[in-house]
């Protein structure tokens, strides 16, 4: 089954921008895309959602090609506080669009 | 806080023990999830409870016994489970559209003896 595909992992510094890409080319067609961050011993936690082109909040940016195959989750001048784990979330239209979650990348931020 | 709390937060059972997990959302919402969560593997959806009814079971095993009496709780009933389902359970709730942000309790630390 296709499914969601993350990098395991990515290192950064401090006052860079991290850029987090996620494969999913079996998205369903009326699914939006979303990401969320979890720290250790905690739930994730909404992050931000987009459907297509950009979307920007106070923490992230998300970008979307127009086919939709793929997205781009892009925090600016990350800090350590942004070391965590972040996860895809799409509908599947190759198993029975279900809603399914990337394997996560974990994201270490380094001074 | 998200609004999602679960209990207990660890839990040590023996593979023939029965126990509950427990969830509650204070949030209005509709929906619950459970998910599975191992050590190097994705977030597994278990169930999906909408309004009280179950709308997604993913093929999970008979020894996973869901139940929703309400839109503010679930509960996860274990029994006769084996030392592979040890992982972290997580609990969400969204107000029920496919797409709503879901809001996750801090979980359940589960290991199995």
């Amino acid at each position: 089954l296709a499914k969601t595909t993350q990098p395991i992992s990515m290192d950064s510094y401090e006052g860079q921008e991290v850029n987090i890409t996620c494969s999913h080319n079996n998205i369903a067609t009326n699914d939006y895309i979303t990401w969320y961050q979890q720290f250790p011993s905690q739930g994730p936690r909404f992050i931000i959602q987009g459907y297509k082109t950009k979307v920007t909040n106070e923490v992230a940016s998300l970008f979307i090609p127009a086919d939709r195959k793929s997205s781009t989750l892009s925090l600016p001048r990350v800090s350590l506080s942004d070391t965590a784990v972040y996860y895809c979330l799409v509908g599947d239209n190759s198993n029975d669009y279900k809603l399914s979650f990337g394997a996560g990348t974990t994201v270490t931020v380094r001074a | 806080e998200t609004g999602v709390t679960q209990t207990p937060r660890h839990l040590v059972m023996g593979m023939t023990n029965k126990k509950s997990l427990k969830c509650e959302q204070h949030l209005g919402h509709n929906a619950m999830y459970w998910y599975k969560q191992s050590a190097k593997k994705p977030l597994e959806l278990m169930f999906v409870y909408n309004f009280k009814e179950q709308t997604e079971n993913n093929s999970v095993p008979s020894r996973f016994s869901p139940e929703c009496p309400n839109s503010s709780h679930l509960f996860l009933h274990l029994h006769t489970l084996q030392p592979e389902d040890s992982a972290l359970y997580l609990c969400a709730s969204s107000p029920g559209e496919r797409d709503d942000e879901q809001y996750f309790g801090p979980g359940t630390r589960l290991t199995v003896t």
